[in-house]
């Protein structure tokens, strides 16, 4: 299966700890983005990439939240003293192209405790 | 924010009859897009129209979209137990904004069999 992975699937962590997401899109794929989704609601987008270059972030992205995409590949996403408001399911999506349908991994669920 | 609001906000039919969702949104758009959650899981892109066409079919599934109502409508023929998911629409902004797609809080459909 070639499509976008996400890792962990699911992580517990206690209020103040960091905890870090990695994204493995599709390999052709230029853009990346990441999306944040709590129950009930739809995708809240946070960030994208441009190959490696991060172009646009989500007022939601407090300066506790940092993302990378080294040389264009894969891509991290990191909290830092992590709230219980973090808590959610965190997806990661991939596209060629503008205004192109995006690829979603199954997320990460974040239980922050 | 979430652009787009979809209606119902929860729809349950029995298998073999036809569902209808509705998509609000407010701003001028690129295209709109259709995708489906299962419980769990990433969100999977159905179908996409953009902002000069009116209909679009794929199988079982009918869009149409109305830019002068800023609306668009999802339709589900001979509906299946495996079609029970959460719907979302998506908005990407036209002038080719950054922010990706903008999602709405979707309609949680279940199929009775």
């Amino acid at each position: 299966d070639t499509g976008v992975s996400q890792d962990p699937r699911h992580k517990i962590t206690k209020r103040g700890q960091n905890v870090t997401f990695r994204c493995d899109p599709i390999s052709e794929h230029n853009r990346l983005y990441w999306y944040r989704q709590t129950l009930g609601q739809g995708p809240e987008f946070l960030t994208y990439f441009q190959n490696e270059a991060q172009l646009e972030k989500s007022r939601l992205l407090s300066d506790r939240f940092s993302a990378e995409r080294p040389k264009g590949s894969f891509s991290t996403l990191e909290i830092q003293r992590t709230e219980q408001g973090d808590s959610a399911m965190y997806l990661c999506a991939s596209s060629f192209g503008t205004n192109s349908p995006l690829h979603f991994g199954n997320g990460t669920r974040l239980t922050v405790t | 924010s979430q652009q787009g609001e979809e209606d119902p906000q929860a729809l349950s039919i029995q298998e073999g009859e036809n569902a209808t969702m509705n998509c609000s949104y407010k701003t001028s758009i690129n295209n709109l897009q259709w995708y489906r959650q299962n419980s769990g899981r990433g969100l999977v892109h159905l179908i996409l129209i953009r902002s000069n066409e009116r209909e679009k079919h794929s199988g079982r599934l009918r869009v149409t979209l109305d830019t002068s109502k800023k609306s668009s409508s999802l339709l589900i023929t001979a509906s299946r137990a495996a079609d029970t998911a959460s719907y979302f629409c998506a908005t990407a902004p036209s002038g080719g904004g950054a922010d990706g797609l903008t999602f709405g809080k979707g309609t949680h459909l279940i199929i009775q069999p």
